[in-house]
């Protein structure tokens, strides 16, 4: 069964600061990666993809690949109070359509 | 077009009746997805269709029957639904059902079964 690994947090972040956010990932098929942004009572927003080994910036964002260890993580650079919300680490592929979820990461930045 | 509509925003519901979800995109994507969220927890998937067709059902009650009417439409179908299912039902949209393709969120219909 396919696995998805968040830090639930919260993690608090000074505004300015940059924010990490980690997930794993058990299944070794999986081909794509997503973040999705999920503010209290709304639906998750998709703010970035990645399916290939290394980085991948846009905007403040940045998303991070290791297949090898089978790590995924997104950076946040200067933090905003805006920014604050549940981030959901989602993965896709190895044999199944639909997104597998991580149980996200509550990030809080503090003004 | 590039949102995904869900109607309707709240829905309270008995035990005993029947009531339908519906879920809309003009994107010309080819998979829609419905997934249900209890509060505190990650989005579950239950149902994608590809192509119009029901391509996976994640062992989910009878009591859930989803249709897919053409492309951009998409129902979920509920009778006799029990309290433990109340929740966020969301639906989302993308242009094929492939593991490289970006899938984008409606904002949901909150379920409350009395």
């Amino acid at each position: 069964q396919k696995e998805v690994e968040q830090n639930s947090g919260p993690l608090s972040v000074p505004e300015g600061a940059i924010a990490s956010l980690n997930c794993t990932y058990s299944d070794r098929g999986s081909q794509s990666f997503f973040w999705y942004r999920q503010y209290s009572g709304k639906s998750p927003e998709l703010i970035m993809f990645i399916y290939s080994n290394g980085d991948k910036e846009d905007g403040r964002f940045t998303a991070q690949l290791n297949k090898a260890s089978q790590y995924v993580s997104l950076l946040i650079r200067d933090s905003q109070p805006s920014d604050s919300a549940t981030y959901l680490c989602a993965v896709a592929g190895g044999g199944a359509d639909g997104l597998t979820f991580g149980k996200g990461t509550h990030l809080i930045i503090q003004p | 077009d590039t949102e995904v509509t869900q109607t309707p925003k709240h829905l309270v519901m008995g035990m005993t009746n029947k009531k339908s979800l519906k879920c809309e995109q003009h994107m010309g994507h080819r998979a829609m997805y419905w997934y249900k969220q209890k509060a505190k927890k990650p989005p579950e998937l239950m149902f994608v269709y590809s192509y119009e067709k029901l391509s996976i059902n994640e062992s989910v009650p009878s009591r859930f029957s989803p249709e897919c009417p053409n492309s951009s439409l998409l129902n979920l179908h509920l009778h006799a639904l029990q309290p433990e299912d109340s929740a966020l039902y969301l639906c989302a949209s993308s242009w094929t059902s492939g593991p490289g393709d970006e899938q984008f969120f409606g904002p949901g219909t909150r379920l409350t079964v009395l």
